[in-house]
């Protein structure tokens, strides 16, 4: 079972405020993902990256960004967070020689933007 | 469109009956399968998966059927317990050299003691 972490777990902040939200995995999994989830709804992929210096967008049209300068490290940034940024965020790994892309997630991220 | 759907949002069972959480698919690229149970704040956890060569995979209480030629998959749990009472999501992957995961709307099983 992977480990991956995912800070902080609850976020509440104010429209406009720049946020980064933070996702580890120590199994040195290749491929990272962030997916956005609303309750009642599916897994939403926003972005994906396929190792270092690797990051893609997701079919889920997303203001945020991210970056993959460590293979263990996947931070997402909102610049500008506004109320309908407010969400679950969970990051991801899985393992690029696993040809059944099973994913591990985090706990993820509650995000409550006012 | 949803190319995965679990058409029921919710489930109830008694303590030590049987849950069956249902999956369709539309997709025949779809080669691989896989359940993940979620509790409330917490991420998904993967369950059981399910390559497209086999029609059923078990694992201790839990075990998925899969129907190709209806495009359908199902989750049993004999006997069910408090404890899995979640939202468990269906999800499929069309395998090597795939990025992502097609995820279903999730059931949510309430076992009743």
């Amino acid at each position: 079972e992977a480990d991956i972490y995912q800070t902080p777990r609850y976020l509440v902040i104010g429209t406009g405020k720049k946020i980064t939200l933070e996702c580890s995995q120590t199994m040195g999994h290749d491929k990272m993902y962030w997916y956005q989830q609303d309750p009642g709804m599916e897994l939403h992929l926003i972005h994906y990256s396929y190792g270092v210096n690797s990051t893609e967008k997701g079919d889920l049209s997303s203001e945020s960004t991210v970056s993959r300068i460590r293979t263990e490290h996947f931070p997402l940034t909102l610049e500008s967070a506004r109320p309908s940024h407010t969400s679950q965020y969970l990051c991801a790994s899985s393992d690029l020689q696993d040809s059944t892309d099973t994913q591990y997630f985090g706990p993820g991220t509650r995000l409550t933007v006012l | 469109d949803q190319q995965v759907k679990q058409n029921s949002p919710s489930l109830s069972v008694q303590e030590g009956r049987i849950s069956i959480l249902n999956c369709d698919y539309t997709n025949s690229m779809f080669d691989y399968f896989l359940w993940y149970k979620k509790y409330p704040a917490e991420g998904p956890t993967f369950l059981i998966s399910i390559s497209s060569i086999k029609d059923k995979n078990e694992d201790g209480r839990f075990t998925v059927f899969l129907n190709k030629s209806a495009k359908h998959l199902s989750l049993h749990i004999v006997p069910s317990q408090p404890g899995d009472s979640a939202v468990y999501f269906c999800a499929a992957s069309s395998g090597a050299g795939s990025y992502q995961l097609t995820f279903g709307k999730g059931t949510k099983l309430s076992v009743i003691p």
